[in-house]
């Protein structure tokens, strides 16, 4: 299974975009990129996800690089209620199994 | 119901007592999975069921820890002679089959204190 690497914490101005990083330079090839996040005492909640091409939904979007190692969720205008612990994952292709790692804490700031 | 359901939300037990922990899947959810979140801490894989089979147990901590799922729907996780360890909250989620694309819904988990 792939390992992802984010950073630990992020601050990010309410109204402003919130771009969230994410190392995979292990990910294989038909393995896709998986974005959750948990707010606190709650289940995860899935926000997006993409193999090759940039996605886009109505609650963010993904861009992955061409060499396919690393991604940044952009939450574009973030809000009090976007504070939570956000999980980039890769996805095991034959299980569908998540594996998360530690996550992104982000605070969105008034 | 609409979405993955988890029972009980809160137990309570004595180190040394058996419990068992409920996931209804949302309905016609082939795969469904068994995480565990420790305190501050990310969610950690047990189990994974297609159908009523489970092709991968690699996550599950020690022989304490079983878990079954009949007629493809509901599921209970088991934990024998419980450690203090094993509080945690546990998280069951489902997907319509298991597809590396398809969306995994989360329960809210089954908070568990081993005294």
């Amino acid at each position: 299974d792939a390992k992802t690497t984010q950073p630990t914490s992020m601050d990010c101005a309410e109204g402003r975009a919130a771009n969230l990083p994410c190392n995979h330079s292990t990910i294989s090839g038909n393995e896709y990129v998986y974005w959750y996040r948990q707010i606190h005492s709650q289940g995860p909640q899935y926000i997006i996800h993409g193999l090759k091409n940039n996605e886009t939904n109505e609650m963010a979007s993904l861009i992955i690089t061409e060499d396919r190692k690393s991604s940044t969720l952009i939450l574009p205008h973030a809000t009090l209620r976007d504070t939570a612990v956000y999980y980039c994952i890769v996805r095991n292709p034959n299980t569908g199994k998540l594996i998360f790692g530690q996550g992104t804490t982000l605070q969105v700031k008034p | 119901g609409a979405g993955v359901s988890q029972s009980p939300s809160n137990k309570v037990t004595e180190k040394g007592k058996d419990v068992e922990l409920r996931c209804d899947p949302i309905s016609g959810h082939t795969a469904l999975y068994w995480y565990r979140q420790s305190l501050g801490q990310g969610l950690e894989f047990l189990i994974y069921f297609q159908g009523n089979s489970a092709p991968d147990k690699s996550g599950l901590p020690s022989d304490r820890f079983s878990a079954e799922r009949t007629g493809g729907s509901v599921s209970t996780l088991t934990i024998q002679r419980t450690q203090q360890e094993d509080s945690a909250v546990y998280l069951c989620a489902s997907s319509l089959n298991p597809s590396p694309t398809g969306e995994l819904f989360f329960g809210e988990g089954s908070r568990l204190t081993v005294l």
